[in-house]
Order: structure tokens, then C-alpha cells, then sequence
């Protein structure tokens, strides 16, 4: 079964620079779930999709950072404009919303900004 | 944001030995999840418990469920080199969204 997909796996760019991460969940889940990972803070929930709809942002740093989910298939992540302090490495996750199933992780995106 | 107490923070071994770790928090959790990252890579689930005192095995990795639910701790059997990683403990509520808190990691390497 294919898994959780993210594209690209790495991206490089200039600071200023709009960057977007994508992500298509396992087929089948409907909660999808942004983390970013870093030495210093570990994994960070960023924001939580249910049913396509954004539940919880809370996490998301600042304004700079945006998220849709436009369909069951397909989400975004976008940085604009980008700063270096945002390189990491940013990591997808789906789940099956019924009963309390585990969240499956992709294999990141790993951002730098220069 | 909130991160689980998880322990050692690294550890080095050799071939064939036994590894434990385990995980703490001030909060009870209704889940606990154990992750192996390798690098460049995402997270990878392992084993999950779902009731206070269950112990659940997967091939060598043993887990075992806290009876008070602030623990949990994950042994391995006769470790591999394969088994070289970042272990992670992750503590998952069954209200709101299910949010995961996470641990902050257990670094294994295995000499051969």
C-alpha cells in the first residue's frame, strides 16, 4: 500500500522566496496533520486537517506560513516569503479519523533557506 | 510546545545486546505510539498500546503500556545493526483531535 507522499524530498532556495510542500495522505484517511523538525524543538504540529477542514493552526509560527487541503488527496504547506531561520525538515502525517488509530508519517520535505 | 520526557538520550552498543528506554509525562495519555526514524526519513510506527499495563511485542521490540499511564517503555532483544535510529515515544490523547505529544528521542547506535 502506497504511503503517505511528499514532494519535493529536498528544496533549497533564497530567503524571500515563496516555497511550497505538498503532501498526498494515504488513500482512505481523513485527518492530515503538518509537523516541522528541528535539533532544537523536536517535532512541532504545525496545523491538523479533518475532513479537509483546518481544525487547529495554533501551531503555525506566523503569518508566513499558510496551509490548505483542497481535496481528500492533497494538501499544501506554503512559506512566503521564507526566512532561513524556517529550515528544517517538514514532515506530512495521515490517520484514519475513526477510533483511535495512529498517525502514518511521510518522509519529509528537508527546507533550506539561504 | 509540550515534548514527553524520554530516556537515555542516546545510547551505544554492541551487536547482540539489550536496549531500553522509556518514556514519562506529568499527564496521563489513553495511547502510546513508539517510532523509529532512520535518516532521512519519517517517523515509522512500531507498536501501539492502547491499555494501562498491556505489553505488546513486534519481532524483537517489546512495549509495555504504564499501569498509572504517565509511562512507557520499549525494549529491544539482541539488538542488529539495522536497529541504528532515533527512537520515539508518543503520548496520544482520545479527546479533541487525538493530538500526539512527542517524546524527544532515543539515539541508538550498534557497533557490530
Amino acid at each position: 500500500d502506497a504511503g503517505v507522499i511528499q514532494s519535493p524530498r529536498h528544496e533549497v532556495t533564497e530567503m524571500g522566496q515563496e516555497v511550497t510542500l505538498r503532501c498526498k495522505p494515504i488513500s482512505g484517511h481523513n485527518s492530515l496533520f503538518w509537523y516541522r523538525q528541528t535539533m532544537m524543538r523536536g517535532l512541532e504540529l504545525l496545523i491538523y486537517f479533518n475532513n479537509n477542514v483546518p481544525i487547529d493552526d495554533s501551531g503555525m509560527p506566523e503569518d508566513r506560513f499558510s496551509a490548505k487541503m483542497p481535496n481528500a488527496s492533497f494538501s499544501t504547506l506554503k512559506i512566503q516569503p521564507s526566512e532561513p531561520r524556517d529550515s528544517a525538515v517538514y514532515f506530512c502525517a495521515s490517520k484514519n479519523g475513526a477510533g483511535y488509530q495512529p498517525q502514518h508519517f511521510g518522509d519529509g520535505t528537508r527546507l533550506s533557506i539561504l | 510546545g509540550q515534548q514527553l520526557n524520554q530516556s537515555p538520550q542516546s545510547m551505544f552498543i554492541q551487536e547482540g545486546e539489550d536496549v531500553s528506554m522509556n518514556c514519562t509525562s506529568s499527564s496521563i495519555f489513553n495511547t502510546w505510539l513508539w517510532y523509529k526514524q532512520d535518516p532521512g526519513e519519517g517517523p515509522v510506527l512500531l507498536i501501539a498500546l492502547y491499555k494501562a499495563g498491556e505489553l505488546t511485542s513486534n519481532g524483537r521490540l517489546t512495549a509495555q503500556f504504564g499501569i498509572t499511564r504517565k509511562d512507557s517503555f520499549l525494549n529491544i532483544s539482541a539488538s542488529i545493526p539495522s536497529d541504528v535510529g532515533i527512537y520515539f515515544c508518543a503520548g496520544q490523547l482520545h479527546t479533541g483531535f487525538q493530538k500526539l505529544v512527542f517524546g524527544t528521542g532515543t539515539r541508538l547506535l550498534v557497533s557490530p
